[in-house]
């Protein structure tokens, strides 16, 4: 089974700008969970998606958004870059969230200059 | 508010030593606790989760609801051990969401 991937792997971006991050979930799992991990923070929940719904949402501003598509795929959105947003964005997924197992991507990570 | 706390930025131990990563936790409900474990240039994965009761990789952890934790065991530690290790809370409610702790580094030197 092909695992959780994610694209790009690497992007720069500038101030300003906005990113938009995909992420295809192993095949058969229609929940996809999204995480910010940086030196200060850690790893912090930004949202869940299950069969096209928001299932829940983290504490982040509302330029973080994100969708989920019918194949399950999933794509999450940061407009109006900041600095403070470079980090490395992991998706996961599990064939339901909640308490299930999460199985992670190797992650999308963004520089802000 | 739920809150993960692992106390150890870095555990460094000789191998064969006994490794106890700490984890405590905040939260007034039913919590489901894990282990996640990430070695070198690999995926973040599941190591183990309170509710299975067993012991993966010889590493064992009991939820303590007294104490408000769930420590990581390992009687003798082995070098391809050294990875960063996650403890993470779920609430039982199926909230949708994973809260980690910090992470701890584990170095296991020859």
């Amino acid at each position: 089974k092909a695992g959780v991937t994610q694209t790009p792997r690497y992007l720069i971006k500038t101030r300003g700008q906005q990113v938009t991050l995909s992420c295809s979930p192993i095949s058969g799992h229609r929940s996809v969970s999204w995480y910010q991990q940086t030196p200060g923070q850690g790893l912090q929940f930004l949202f869940e998606y299950f069969s096209e719904t928001q299932r829940n949402k983290g504490n982040f501003p509302g330029r973080f958004s994100g969708r989920q598509f019918s194949n399950s795929r999933s794509e999450m959105n940061v407009s109006t870059l900041e600095l403070g947003d470079s980090a490395l964005y992991l998706c996961a997924s599990s064939s339901t969230g909640g308490s299930g197992e999460l199985f992670f991507g190797e992650g999308s990570r963004l520089t802000v200059l | 508010a739920q809150r993960v706390t692992q106390p150890e930025k870095l555990l460094s131990v000789f191998k064969g030593a006994p490794v106890e990563l700490k984890c405590n936790y905040s939260y007034s409900g039913s919590p489901e606790l894990f282990w996640y474990v990430q070695y070198s240039r690999q995926r973040l994965q599941l190591l183990l989760r309170h509710i299975s009761r067993e012991s993966i990789k010889g590493f064992t952890a009991d939820l303590n609801k007294g104490e408000t934790s769930f420590h990581l065991k390992k009687p003798f530690a082995q070098e391809e051990d050294s990875a960063m290790y996650y403890c993470a809370l779920s609430r039982m409610d199926s909230s949708y969401k994973l809260i980690f702790g910090s992470g701890t580094r584990l170095l296991v030197r020859p």
